[in-house]
């Protein structure tokens, strides 16, 4: 079975400061993992996915199969930046498995 | 391209009542799949299809039927709806295996659905 762990459903920083967004997976094979976010009101679009190592908005994500995280950091909030995030999982390369596994999502607010 | 669209934007129903969600992409996609979102629950998997005229359950499929006659469209029904299917419903599409490697989904903008 996979899991998709965002122990904060809130967490709120100030304009200019780091902010750091956890996930945390559960998976025995090679997982595929990605950050959604979703502005107020919005669709959900894709941030970033961990086999890509790129840099979206500033914010950048590191895959730790040691510790089976998938954190989201981006050392200088925005305003812009509050929104809703989501950690997902894809089980596995290639082959058959095409369903994602969302956390429950962590709702950040920058403020001013 | 208009992307993935989900017609209509916003719904109030009545216990016991019936209506069809529609979902349509024109990215060419060979998957497609239904959510629902709720507050302090995420995104969870209602139905996917992973071929015109093919459909499967997902993580929270009772209540719900779809349908998938043509690729470029997902249709999900609620045949009689109760209030504990008030949720904002998505849509999403990606290419399959075959056609690309990413599986990255898109997105429509929701259907918000109240059952009073």
């Amino acid at each position: 079975a996979q899991r998709v762990t965002q122990p904060e459903k809130l967490l709120s920083v100030f304009k200019g400061a780091p902010v750091e967004l956890k996930c945390n997976y559960s998976y025995s094979g090679s997982p595929e993992l990605f950050w959604y976010v979703q502005y107020s009101r919005q669709r959900l679009q894709l941030l970033l996915r961990h086999i890509s190592r790129e840099s979206i908005k500033g914010f950048t994500a590191d895959l730790n199969k040691g510790e089976t995280s998938f954190h989201l950091k981006k050392p200088f909030a925005q305003e812009e930046d509050s929104a809703m995030y989501y950690c997902a999982l894809r089980g596995g390369r290639g082959g058959s498995n095409y369903k994602l596994t969302f956390g429950k999502g962590t709702l950040l607010t920058v403020n001013p | 391209n208009a992307g993935v669209t989900q017609t209509p934007k916003f719904r109030v129903l009545k216990t016991g009542q019936s209506m069809t969600l529609l979902c349509a992409q024109d990215m060419n996609h060979e998957y497609m799949y239904w959510y629902r979102q709720d507050p302090g629950m995420g995104l969870r998997l209602i139905h996917y299809s992973v071929g015109e005229g093919t459909t499967a359950k997902g993580e929270v499929p009772d209540g719900y039927n779809v349908s998938r006659l043509k690729k470029q469209n997902f249709l999900l029904g609620l045949e009689s709806a109760a209030p504990s299917q008030t949720s904002v419903y998505f849509c999403a599409s990606s290419y399959s295996h075959r056609q690309l490697s990413s599986y990255e989904q898109y997105f429509g903008p929701g259907t918000r659905l109240t059952v009073t």
